[in-house]
């Protein structure tokens, strides 16, 4: 069974800092791979989608990188702000149209 | 981007009664529908996948005969919480998939049993 692990469960930064999050998955045959994010009692905004035959994914000042073999994949956030603070989710698909099997999460807090 | 959506929203319901929560795609077919629930800082676990016109695939643990789930158009699934009781209330969030690529998760519905 896919087991998805995130590390650190909580992280907090000052302002301005880069950052970076950790998620290691135990099985490497993903379809793909997505990095979430879930503001205090609301739903889930995807940040960045991964295929498996992908390596990095950017948008803005995100990037997210993949290493399959490894089982392991990272987001790293520029020049973090506090609108960043929220729970961050990574989760991998072992097929398409299958489900996701979602980490532990990281806790963001940027201090202004 | 294709769009799911969940409704209600929020619901506080009394111990004892049912609660329907509606898992809409608006602009696509979902031969598949995926309800997971998440409980207070903690992640989310799948509950059941059910494909459009077939009985539902739950998850060990998940109790199909309190949570009933019905997909019954490409379009629409819905999660009945049978007697619910407070240790049902949790944060419920369906995702959608279908023949265009991709999953895309609905914005969630909070369920209060007082």
């Amino acid at each position: 069974k896919q087991e998805v692990t995130q590390i650190p469960a909580a992280l907090s930064v000052p302002e301005g800092e880069n950052l970076v999050l950790n998620c290691s998955f135990t099985d490497s045959a993903i379809y793909n791979l997505q990095w979430f994010r879930q503001d205090p009692g609301k739903g889930l905004t995807s940040l960045l989608l991964i295929q498996s035959s992908q390596r990095e994914q950017t948008s803005g000042r995100l990037n997210a990188s993949l290493d399959k073999s490894s089982g392991r994949s990272t987001l790293y956030i520029a020049a973090s702000q506090p609108g960043d603070s929220a729970t961050y989710l990574c989760a991998v698909s072992l097929d398409t149209g299958n489900q996701f099997y979602f980490g532990t999460g990281t806790s963001l807090t940027v201090i202004p | 981007g294709a769009v799911v959506s969940q409704h209600p929203s929020r619901v506080i319901c009394k111990s004892g009664t049912s609660v329907k929560i509606e898992c809409r795609s608006l602009d696509f077919q979902a031969t598949t529908m995926f309800w997971y629930r998440q409980f207070p800082k903690k992640s989310l676990m799948l509950m059941a996948t059910s494909n459009e016109g077939s009985k539902a695939t739950y998850e060990q643990g998940v109790e199909k005969d309190k949570f009933l789930i019905n997909h019954a158009s490409l379009t629409l699934s819905t999660l009945t919480v049978t007697s619910a009781h407070p240790e049902d209330s949790s944060f419920y969030i369906c995702s959608a998939a279908g023949r265009i690529a991709g999953q895309y998760f609905g914005p969630g519905t909070r369920l209060t049993v007082t």
